[in-house]
């Protein structure tokens, strides 16, 4: 099994702030790379795909980059309906889901 | 408009057995690969298993093989997932999900059906 990590696992940040979560898989997964974003009560939903492509309807404020086992997800400018917690998951292989990052206004 | 809508879920003993549904509408669902993703309460997502389109290929996490049977039926767009043997540790909301493998516009979930494994 690929095994995923992700860091912080929760941050407190400012409106307007940039914001940058990193990923690492346990083995070179190439670009196979998704990023979910999951408000509390609700769904998760897709924003981005093959590690840096914009999911459709996706705010351009979400970014994605990286290739092999590190990755990178940055929101460029924090906003309160961002609140929520962020997943990656690699389909390289069999899906694995990192452990979260909780994001939080202050 | 997309639909999956889970149903099955409840209170099961340790043991026992359920059987999840998932009812889709919206868009062309035998085309689609379709997942079983879970996530224990104030918990992470965990995948449990994947069928192909045509049920060729299925596919299990570990912690649920040879408990779990994962099924799909094109005729009525529905996707099952039976669960036996059942553990405490399968508490979880259970969600369908196409979970895309780097495709646009194709990332679909239902709302998730609850299940408790408890005495």
């Amino acid at each position: 099994d690929i095994q995923m990590t992700q860091s912080p696992s929760s941050l407190s940040a400012s409106v307007g702030d940039r914001i940058t979560i990193t990923c690492q898989a346990s083995r070179d997964i190439y670009k196979y790379l998704n990023w979910y974003q999951q408000k509390p009560g609700k769904a998760p939903e897709l924003l981005i795909y093959d590690a840096s492509n914009l999911e459709t309807g996706v705010p351009s404020r979400f970014r994605g980059s990286g290739s092999g086992t590190q990755f990178t997800f940055t929101i460029t400018s924090l906003q309160p309906e961002d609140v929520a917690t962020y997943y990656c998951q690699q389909y390289d292989d069999l899906p694995t889901f990192g452990p979260g990052t909780k994001v939080e206004i202050k | 408009e997309v639909h999956l809508v889970e149903s099955g879920g409840g209170l099961v003993k340790p043991g026992g057995s359920l059987r999840l549904s998932c009812a889709a509408s919206g868009f062309t669902f035998s085309n689609l690969t379709m997942n079983w993703v879970r996530q224990p309460p104030a918990r992470g997502l965990e995948w449990v298993s994947s069928i192909s389109r045509d049920s060729s290929h299925i596919y299990y996490a570990d912690s649920v093989r040879g408990r779990f049977t994962i099924s799909r039926d094109n005729a009525n767009n529905s996707l099952s997932l039976q669960m036996n043997g059942l553990r405490a540790d399968d508490s979880a909301l259970y969600y369908c999900s196409t979970l895309p493998p780097g495709e646009r516009g194709i990332d679909f979930w239902g709302q998730g059906t609850l299940v408790t494994v408890s005495s």
